[in-house]
């Protein structure tokens, strides 16, 4: 059974950090990789997406790399601002098509 | 523009009541998901569809049912609500296409006195 997990649980940092966010999961034999962003209350925001076949993906200030052979994921935010606070999400793909989890990050970045 | 709806945002309700929460989709999608969110916990998989007619169940066993009849329709029934079903209740899609990106909607907040 896939399991997904994040380090680390929370994370405060003041505003103009680069950051680093882990992920990893159990079974290498996933279809793609996707990191969301979640705040208080609301759906999910797909930030980026990683095929199986990649090794990193970039948007803006997010970058995500993947190891599928080791089970690792990272998120580096660079620059981080007030508005990046939330709970960021690293999910994997398996068989089914459908998401596997993990229990998160909460993001607080200080002004 | 295409998008995914869930409806009702927010709903209180009493156990006993049937509720049906509705979750479309313009993004011409086969593929729809519901999951799960307890306050400050996980999201799990409850159910899925590939595409009209077909539903199957998930990892997490949920009381609830699915049906897909239209395929931008995957709307979610609890015949007896009870407070146990109170959560979040998160509906997602992805398309055929292999790249399988997964957009999900705002989100149902149901709570079951």
């Amino acid at each position: 059974k896939q399991e997904v997990t994040q380090i680390p649980a929370a994370l405060s940092v003041p505003e103009g950090e680069n950051l680093v966010l882990n992920c990893s999961f159990t079974d290498s034999a996933i279809y793609n990789l996707q990191w969301f962003r979640q705040d208080p209350g609301k759906g999910l925001t797909s930030l980026l997406l990683i095929q199986s076949s990649q090794r990193e993906q970039t948007s803006g200030r997010l970058n995500a790399s993947l190891d599928k052979s080791s089970g690792r994921s990272t998120l580096y935010i660079a620059a981080s601002q007030p508005g990046d606070s939330a709970t960021y999400l690293c999910a994997v793909t398996t068989g089914r098509r459908a998401l596997t989890f993990g229990s998160g990050t909460r993001l607080q970045v200080q002004p | 523009e295409a998008d995914i709806y869930q409806t009702p945002r927010y709903l209180v309700i009493g156990t006993g009541k049937k509720i049906t929460l509705e979750c479309s989709q313009t993004m011409g999608h086969d593929k729809m998901y519901w999951y799960q969110q307890d306050p400050g916990m996980e999201l799990h998989l409850i159910h899925y569809s590939y595409g009209v007619n077909s539903t199957e169940k998930g990892d997490l066993s949920s009381e609830s049912t699915v049906s897909r009849i239209r395929t931008e329709h995957f709307p979610l029934t609890l015949e007896s609500a009870r407070p146990s079903h109170t959560s979040q209740y998160l509906c997602a899609s992805s398309g055929s296409s292999g790249a399988d990106e997964q957009f999900f909607g705002p989100g149902t907040r149901l709570t079951v006195l």
